[in-house]
């Protein structure tokens, strides 16, 4: 089975420093990745996926994140972070699950954006 | 176009109850995924649906059980309900469950305690 390793659990900046959360993956072939983004009492929102195209891939909101290979990493980040980015951050790998494609989340980052 | 919407936002039920959760998936998609989030972890993966079809299931007993309706929406029944579980229940939608391209698209989620 893969599986993804969120590597903080929580991160702090500052409103318009560079935001940089960290996310490890591990599989057997090329996986499918994503990252959504939960903010406090809502459901996940879709950030950006990662399906074996480009190995740098944009987002909304000004986020992108790179897949790398050799050091089996999908790290999400943005040049200037706003306060509406305070929220959490889930990197997840899509795994085949029988006929079913399942979704398994890392444990999550939350951000904090200091005024 | 509509997005996943579920229901009701909240709930809240004693032990040794019943509940039914109900979702309805994005205009297009035929696949419905379910997913219980405890407070702070990520969402765990609890069964898929595609065309009125149970097609893959997480590490949940028997009593979580689900339908999906020829429109494609679903409900997620839990019988003789436990205190833990407590959890934010998610329901996403996609349209290719077979593809590792596949993308799910979650809706906000219902709240449900059980005292």
């Amino acid at each position: 089975a893969q599986s993804v390793t969120q590597l903080d659990s929580h991160v702090s900046v500052s409103e318009g420093t560079p935001v940089l959360l960290r996310c490890n993956y591990s599989s057997s072939y090329s996986p499918s990745l994503f990252w959504y983004v939960q903010h406090p009492n809502k459901g996940l929102q879709l950030l950006l996926k990662y399906t074996s195209a480009a190995t740098l891939v944009k987002g909304i909101n000004g986020f992108e994140a790179e897949f790398k290979k050799s050091e089996t990493s999908f790290h999400l980040t943005k040049p200037s972070a706003h306060m509406s980015d305070a929220a959490e951050y889930f990197c997840v790998v899509s795994d085949r699950f029988g006929s079913a494609r399942q979704l398994t989340f890392g444990s999550g980052t939350q951000l904090t954006v200091l005024p | 176009e509509t997005g996943v919407t579920q229901s009701p936002t909240h709930l809240i039920k004693t032990r040794g109850q019943q509940v039914t959760l109900r979702c309805s998936s994005q205009s297009g998609h035929n696949t419905v995924s379910w997913y219980q989030q405890a407070l702070g972890q990520g969402p765990q993966f609890i069964f898929q649906y595609y065309r009125e079809e149970e097609n893959g299931r997480g590490n949940f007993p028997p009593r979580f059980s689900g339908l999906q309706f020829p429109n494609y929406s679903s409900e997620l029944n839990v019988n003789a309900l436990e205190l833990d579980d407590s959890a934010l229940y998610l329901c996403a939608s996609s349209h290719t469950p077979g593809l590792r391209t596949d993308t799910q698209y979650f809706g906000p989620g219902t709240r449900l305690t059980v005292l």
